[in-house]
């Protein structure tokens, strides 16, 4: 199972871009990066998916440099809403039922 | 919308009781996950399951046991309740069992173990 990193935590100002990156230096092949967004007392919402190069959609852009190692989840313009925390997911697009989540950012956005 | 029920937001049980959690699906998923959620672990998959009557431990299924008697419904077990179990405990369901099928999350119950 590849393994991810990211930052702990990170703290924003309303209005600014953010940018998490999420480290998986052994993804496999056939693995897909997955975000998920978590406010609390909630249970965690699918933010967005990619395989390589870059994903957007109405919420967020996902950026997979090529040698696939690293993902970045940009948020474009925060607001307060948006404080929350973020998990970076890597596992298979088929063979394996394993999946497993990466400890989170805890994104903080200051009026 | 998908929706992800779990049968009790708040739980407070004492050492050796046993303990049920129930989480049912509305969307005819196939597959259903039990997560724990701790302070500084975050998500720890302890069982999921992808048909009826089957299932296959995740990461921390010590102390744990599901049911899955029907298709909507997965149920998580503790058999003899801990102190170390205390912890957030999330339900998710997919249409299909891999990381590209979006999981949907029910609220959370939050068990307390004295």
């Amino acid at each position: 199972l590849a393994k991810t990193t990211q930052p702990i935590s990170m703290d924003s100002y309303e209005g600014q871009e953010v940018n998490i990156t999420c480290s998986h230096n052994n993804i496999a092949t056939n693995d897909y990066i997955t975000w998920y967004q978590q406010f609390p007392s909630q249970g965690p919402r699918f933010i967005i998916q990619g395989y390589k190069t870059k994903v957007t959609n109405e919420v967020a852009s996902l950026f997979i440099p090529a040698d696939r190692k690293s993902s970045t989840l940009s948020l474009p313009r925060v607001s307060l809403s948006d404080t929350a925390v973020y998990y970076c997911l890597v596992g298979p697009g088929a063979g394996s039922y394993q999946l497993t989540f990466g400890k989170g950012t805890k994104l903080s956005v200051i009026p | 919308d998908v929706k992800v029920t779990q049968s009790s937001r708040y739980l407070v049980k004492r050492t050796g009781e046993k303990v049920f959690l129930e989480c049912v699906q509305d969307m005819d998923h196939e597959n259903m996950f039990w997560y724990r959620q701790d302070p500084g672990l975050g998500l720890r998959l302890i069982y999921f399951s992808y048909d009826v009557k089957m299932k296959e431990k995740g990461d921390i299924p010590e102390g744990y046991s599901v049911s899955r008697e029907k298709k909507e419904r997965f149920s998580l077990i503790l058999e003899s309740a801990s102190t170390n179990q205390t912890s957030m405990y999330l339900c998710a369901s997919s249409f299909g069992p891999t990381s590209t099928d979006t999981q949907y999350f029910g609220p959370g119950t939050r068990l307390t173990v004295l």
